[in-house]
């Protein structure tokens, strides 16, 4: 059973076409993250969420938002979502009650930019 | 700051052939250390994980030891199979207020053939 589901699977938008991806969680976990993962590069914290906490990473553009308005969902926003933005995005999940705890990812959702 | 370092891809070995993946770590102190690998249009799994000096992860045939002297976090497989067909990620792990953030190595693409 998928305990991190991201929507769409694939998604296409066009360039400054605001666009948002969704993802929800089954393991009722405190914490929630988002990555960016660009074409043959390592995965990127953009942000996470403690509960209702935002932290944003220092280097994450503004273009990028996300909002949690409940425990199982999360959004990542593009505001104008440019060429550069075209990525795999990662949802994650962790219960938040350690340092070295399992992150469980969903299946992501690939973003064109046209 | 703290980075991975993975050995550059890609890898293409044969069916029962000897898999080694060579990963290093720059770090403040002595994080957590992980495997995740990501199947061919999925998100990330874990594969393996070590939390101190000296620990060995293993799973499904795949081990990696914790070498504190060396920095090092190599990965290796006796044998391994084309269902091992994957981008393998090594990456550690930063406390976040209440969260966890990991960072990756650029990934090693893995092809085995028949």
């Amino acid at each position: 059973d998928a305990m991190v589901i991201q929507n769409p699977r694939y998604q296409v938008t066009q360039f400054g076409k605001p666009v948002t991806l969704s993802c929800s969680q089954t393991l009722n976990h405190n914490v929630m993250y988002w990555y960016q993962q660009k074409s043959s590069q390592a995965p990127k914290l953009l942000f996470h969420y403690y509960d209702k906490d935002f932290n944003n990473e220092a280097d994450t553009p503004d273009n990028f938002q996300s909002r949690r308005p409940n425990t199982s969902f999360c959004f990542l926003d593009i505001r104008s979502p440019g060429l550069g933005d075209a990525a795999m995005y990662l949802c994650a999940t962790s219960r938040g009650q350690g340092n070295n705890e399992k992150l469980f990812f969903g299946s992501g959702t690939q973003l064109s930019v046209l | 700051g703290d980075s991975v370092t993975q050995m550059e891809g890609p890898v293409t070995l044969s069916e029962e052939a000897f898999l080694t993946i060579n990963c290093t770590y720059t770090a403040t102190g002595y994080p957590s250390l992980f495997w995740y690998v990501q199947y061919p249009g999925e998100g990330l799994q874990l594969l393996l994980k070590a939390t101190k000096a000296d620990d060995k992860g293993s799973n499904k045939g795949f081990e990696a030891t914790y070498r504190k002297e060396t920095t090092s976090f190599h990965l290796e497989k006796g044998s391994v199979q084309v269902s091992d067909s994957a981008v393998y990620f090594c990456a550690l792990i930063l406390p976040l207020q209440g969260a966890q953030k990991l960072v990756f190595g650029q990934g090693t693409r893995l092809t085995i053939n028949p």
